[in-house]
């Protein structure tokens, strides 16, 4: 089975541009997870959702930041204007969870973003 | 103070010895707690998870779960070459939190020959 698919796997763009990264979850998982990775502040959470609901948004950084599920095959997160500081690699993640089973969660190879 | 605390490293041991990584987590509450490892330039994978007190073995990894104390720790018995790499611990929040998993920084191991 194909794992989690993300693209761009890197991009490199310039401050004010718009930027979309792109995930295509494991077939069957029913959430899927967006995290952002730096050196400084480890792996952090920007949003979740749960068949195709956002659930938790508490982590994306400001209104530059925004993310859409609009079917179970495929997410997008968006950041516009993009800024040095969102200089990162960017991961999606997947799992089935149903009830109090809480599946692992599957990571993308990651999509590893650089903001000049 | 972080939800989800780990040394950074880098851990050395010698080839054969035991790895200790250790995590500690601020919410009482915290339900499921999570090993990942992380290659260089790669994405974290799922080692291992444990829910009770106690220890959790699965081949030469132990898991070990302190509620009382808020500490979880990984051991990694006969160290390889090959288990070089960043050591995440991540926890899942009490009930009510969501299915979200919140990340330590990891550690690094570095297994010498």
């Amino acid at each position: 089975d194909a794992g989690v698919i993300q693209s761009p796997r890197h991009e490199v763009t310039e401050m004010g541009q718009e930027v979309t990264l792109r995930c295509k979850p494991i077939s069957g998982h029913n959430s899927l997870f967006w995290y952002r990775q730096t050196m400084m502040r480890g792996l952090e959470l920007l949003i979740y959702f749960n068949n195709n609901v956002p659930i938790d948004d508490s982590g994306m950084p400001e209104d530059r930041f925004s993310a859409k599920m609009p079917n179970a095959s495929f997410s997008t997160l968006k950041i516009q204007p993009s800024e040095p500081r969102d200089s990162a690699v960017y991961f999606c993640a997947s799992s089935f969870i149903a009830g109090a089973y809480t599946g692992e969660l599957f990571f993308g190879e990651g999509s590893r973003l650089t903001v000049l | 103070q972080k939800e989800v605390e780990q040394n950074s490293g880098p851990l050395s041991v010698p080839e054969g010895a035991i790895a200790s990584l250790n995590c500690t987590y601020s919410d009482r509450g915290s339900q499921s707690f999570f090993w990942y490892r992380q290659y260089s330039g790669k994405s974290p994978e799922l080692i291992m998870f444990i829910y009770s007190n106690g220890d959790k073995e699965d081949g030469r990894f132990t898991a070990q779960l302190n509620k009382a104390s808020q500490y979880v720790s990984l051991l990694i018995r006969d160290s390889q070459p090959s288990d070089s790499a960043t050591y995440l611990c991540a926890v899942k929040p009490a009930r009510g939190g969501g299915n979200k998993l919140t990340f330590g920084t990891g550690t690094q191991l570095k297994v010498e020959l």
